[in-house]
């Protein structure tokens, strides 16, 4: 099984600051045929579903604000939030869907310092 | 509009049975892949188990293979999950959620979850 590791667990940023999350897979995601990754980010807040927010490691999905990007390739990837609104309090889940099982980070909790 | 409704969610004791389902509207049902993943109090997310649009393909987790039977019944627009033989550690809230496309494990929309709770 491909294992993925968030870090931090836990972030408390300022609103109007950086928050970065990273995530980390035990194996590459890396399709070569297609040169794709295939790495998600989910966002949940509370009470609620998750949501896709990113997909293919950078592909912002529709509605989704421009200050949320995604980068990396292979097994090292990053969720960056360049201006931390009050709304984007929420865990943060990377997921692989490269190959079964589909697996999950453990989840990033992002709170306002 | 998308919408993914589950229902089904109980107190059970161990070893009892719970068959959960998700009624979809908003899109061709039939057309799409669609799963079930649980996230059990306080935890992350875990990956139960798929079917494809047909529901001639399906996928289970290991922690769930053997106990747990996904289906679907086009007529109704509805998804199922017999949950047999439960456990403690299979208290959780399910998620249906629906597959961007076939064989692409992109999970684009969510319904609000049911809980499960195996207790004595």
């Amino acid at each position: 099984d491909i294992v993925m590791t968030q870090s931090p667990d836990s972030l408390a940023v300022s609103l109007g600051e950086r928050a970065t999350i990273n995530c980390k897979s035990s194996q590459s995601v890396l399709y070569s045929s297609n040169n794709k990754n295939y790495l998600a980010w989910y966002q949940q807040k509370r009470g609620q579903p998750p949501k896709l927010i990113i997909s293919w490691a950078s592909t912002r999905e529709s509605g989704v604000p421009d200050r949320f990007s995604g980068s990396g390739s292979g097994t090292d990837f990053t969720l960056i939030i360049s201006s931390l609104q009050a709304e984007d309090v929420a865990v943060y889940y990377c997921q692989q869907y490269y190959t079964t099982p589909y697996t999950f980070g453990q989840g990033t909790k992002l709170e306002i310092k | 509009e998308v919408q993914l409704v589950e229902a089904g969610g109980d107190l059970v004791q161990p070893g009892g049975s719970l068959r959960l389902s998700c009624a979809a509207s908003g899109f061709t049902f039939s057309s799409e892949a669609m799963t079930w993943v649980r996230q059990a109090p306080g935890k992350g997310l875990e990956w139960v188990s798929d079917i494809s649009g047909s529901g001639a393909g399906t996928y289970y987790a290991d922690s769930v293979r053997g106990r747990f039977t996904i289906s679907r019944d086009i007529s109704k627009n509805t998804l199922f999950l017999q949950m047999n033989s439960l456990r403690a550690e299979d208290t959780a809230i399910y998620y249906c959620a629906k597959l961007r496309e076939q064989g692409l494990a992109l999970l684009d929309y969510w319904g609000r979850g049911t809980l499960v709770t195996v207790s004595s």
